[in-house]
């Protein structure tokens, strides 16, 4: 079983500033990928980032970026120069390696952005 | 651009009707896909994994003859929320995944359901 704990109900950060949204999980899983969303108040899911667990650098797209810990099983997605339209809720996901696995959610971080 | 399109966005209806959704995966062909539910302010709960040409593996809790799904065909599966009520009143999700496992899944912009 997978398990995806985000400690952090809501955030909030000054726009410019770099903010960090944690993510713990917990597998069996030998191999496994770890994911960020974006949830705007209007509903969609937007992908964000991804990273393997054998990947050897840490995932970077862009503004995101994933502080990946596997000794810890931590996840975390860091946003740097937090922009006004970052504000939404964030979820971090898991799924195992190989074929159509379905993947387990966290329970979402709201993030506020402040002018 | 948008790689799955799910269809209607919003729906309001009165109680006793069925209600189809829509998941169309529109350049590539995903032979299984996924539909969430989300409450107010909580996660996506996952309802049910549509793969083509078979029946669906629906999640504990969830009423496989409440919640018909259909995968008709390899960008397209269907969900049938029959004799709707106003608890079944949600936000429905559907993503789908492309064959490589290390690629996300991909999400429909979402059915925000009012049952009357």
């Amino acid at each position: 079983a997978q398990k995806i704990t985000q400690t952090q109900p809501g955030m909030f950060v000054q726009e410019k500033e770099a903010v960090t949204l944690d993510c713990t999980y917990d597998t069996s899983d030998p191999s496994y990928g770890l994911f960020w969303y974006k949830q705007p108040s209007s509903g969609e899911m937007i992908f964000l980032i991804y990273q393997g667990s054998y990947d050897q650098q840490n995932a970077t797209e862009g503004r995101y970026s994933l502080n990946f810990q596997k000794a810890r099983k931590s996840a975390n997605l860091v946003i740097s120069a937090s922009q006004l339209g970052d504000s939404a809720m964030y979820f971090c996901a898991m799924s195992p390696s190989g074929g159509y696995q379905k993947v387990t959610f966290g329970t979402g971080t709201k993030l506020q952005v402040i002018p | 651009g948008a790689v799955v399109s799910q269809h209607p966005s919003r729906v309001i209806c009165k109680s006793g009707t069925s209600v189809k959704i829509e998941c169309r995966s529109l350049d590539f062909q995903a032979t299984t896909m996924f539909w969430y539910r989300q409450f107010p302010k909580q996660s996506l709960m996952l309802m049910a994994t549509s793969n083509e040409g078979s029946k669906a593996t629906y999640e504990q809790g969830v009423e496989k003859d409440k919640f018909l799904i259909n995968h008709a065909s390899l960008t397209l599966s269907t969900l049938t929320v029959t004799s709707a009520h106003p608890e079944d009143s949600s936000f429905y999700i559907c993503s789908a995944r492309r064959t490589l496992s290390n690629q996300p899944q991909h999400f429909g912009d979402g059915t925000r359901l009012s049952i009357l």
